[in-house]
């Protein structure tokens, strides 16, 4: 059981530099959404999708693009990488609203 | 100040003790989660409840909406029970979006 698949898992970027990091579920699960985790805080939106299509922002978007052309996938990018976006970034998925999130591992960034 | 509260922030217990950790939340909601998280490790899921109290083995969480207060209890704890545990609310509405605690860091010891 694949559930939800992060890549890559480590990633050291310059500042400046852009990426995409990728979430995949193969549980047919309308909703996906994008967190960071922080030493001390909690973990934080930054980005979800109800379904194919359709994405809004979280509590901290700036300095982050989601696209969710297909039900699977939900990459999110990084449009310029700033040192305050290091950090450890969760994808999650669930079948309906108040269901429970499944987690992939997780992608810890560094930005230098 | 976090709208999801939860105490304490770290809890050293030894093998086989009983452990409670709470949670407290400031408006109405949707639905409460209990998360764990072992060391560099993933998400688990572990309760979604809205009200009363689950059991899943050692694990036992209970909710009480009038109060806005959930806790996590774990039964004869155990080594492998270490892990941050993490709290998080629905809020309601059509988006899922959960606010989350910042955790409980449990360390049991043999």
């Amino acid at each position: 059981n694949a559930g939800v698949t992060q890549t890559p898992k480590f990633q050291v970027l310059k500042t400046g530099q852009s990426m995409t990091l990728q979430c995949a579920q193969d549980m047919n699960h309308e909703y996906m959404s994008w967190y960071r985790q922080d030493p001390g805080m909690g973990l934080r939106l930054i980005h979800y999708s109800v379904g194919a299509g359709i994405t809004d922002q979280g509590e901290v978007p700036n300095g982050y693009n989601v696209s969710r052309s297909t039900t699977e996938d939900f990459p999110l990018r990084l449009l310029s990488a700033a040192p305050s976006q290091t950090s450890v970034y969760f994808c999650a998925s669930s079948w309906a609203l108040n269901q429970p999130q499944h987690f992939g591992d997780g992608t810890r960034l560094s930005i230098l | 100040k976090n709208e999801v509260e939860q105490s304490p922030q770290n809890l050293t217990a030894q093998e086989g003790e009983f452990i409670t950790i709470n949670c407290s939340y400031s408006v109405g909601i949707s639905a409460l989660h209990w998360l764990q998280q072992h060391p560099g490790g993933g998400i688990v899921s572990l309760f979604m409840l809205s009200s009363g109290k689950k059991k899943h083995g050692r694990l036992i969480a209970t909710i009480n909406i009038q109060e806005k207060h959930s806790s996590l209890h774990i039964t004869a704890s155990h080594p492998r029970d270490s892990a941050v545990y993490i709290c998080a609310v629905n809020y309601g509405g059509a988006t899922n979006k959960l606010i989350f605690g910042t955790g409980t860091l449990l360390a049991v010891q043999p």
